[in-house]
């Protein structure tokens, strides 16, 4: 169980182009999702809490209106990067965060999803 | 003074070897404790998660916490080239936005 998918899996963009990223939750349900990059060798940065049916929550120095987020339902969030530029190429990844009660919520990840822009 | 401070490694040991990693954190109000593995250019996989101090066992892996010196371990028995792999520790406080602050992740390389 506690399975995340993300589509796609790698993707190559020009630059200024927008590119949308999936995460879903296959076999639970997810009020709050979490969208992470990582860069090589270094570890995850939070960019943002997703909450299902209200606005994100932005870490410090993301930028809100570049990385839009929307968690339409209880199983599916949304991270389009807009006006993509080279410097945005890499590693995100989604999670999402199971349990009811306090002791038993953790994070599940999705494998990730690599992005290039050219 | 980072919260999780992780060694990254790089770590190499024999196969059958017993590893041992370790974190440590600055908060005392940290409650949660989540060890994840990561291969490379895939998402973290979660292999431990504990609460109290103590230790946790599941198969070859041993979650062990000690919130008195504010240390997390994870030792791994038996160790396999494919636990070869990056590995992160996470902790989060008792708040319910479910926030992980992750370690830097170290780096293992177990040699057939």
């Amino acid at each position: 169980g506690a399975v995340v998918s993300q589509h796609p899996s790698r993707v190559i963009c020009k630059s200024g182009t927008s590119v949308k990223i999936e995460c879903r939750s296959l076999d639970f349900q997810a009020t709050t999702m979490f969208w992470y990059r990582q860069f090589p060798k270094k570890s995850l940065m939070l960019m943002a809490t997703s909450n299902e049916g209200s606005k994100a929550t932005y870490e410090q120095g993301v930028e809100k209106d570049k990385f839009l987020i929307n968690h339409a339902s209880l199983t599916l969030s949304t991270l389009t990067v807009t006006s993509a530029h080279p410097e945005d190429s890499s590693f995100y990844i989604c999670s999402a965060k199971t349990g009811i009660r306090l002791l038993q919520e953790t994070q599940y990840f999705g494998p990730g999803t690599r992005l290039l822009v050219l | 003074q980072k919260e999780v401070e992780q060694d990254p490694g790089p770590l190499s040991v024999p196969e059958g070897a017993i590893v041992s990693l370790n974190c440590t954190y600055s908060n005392s109000a940290f409650q949660y404790f989540m060890w994840y593995r990561q291969y490379s250019r895939k998402g973290p996989e979660l292999l431990m998660y504990t609460y109290s101090s103590g230790n946790k066992e599941d198969g070859r892996f041993t979650a062990q916490v000690d919130k008195s010196s504010k240390y997390i371990s994870l030792f791994i028995r038996d160790s396999q080239p494919s636990d070869s792999a990056t590995y992160l520790c996470a902790i989060r406080g008792s708040s319910n936005t479910g926030k992980l602050i992750f370690g830097q992740g170290t780096t293992l390389q177990v040699k057939p």
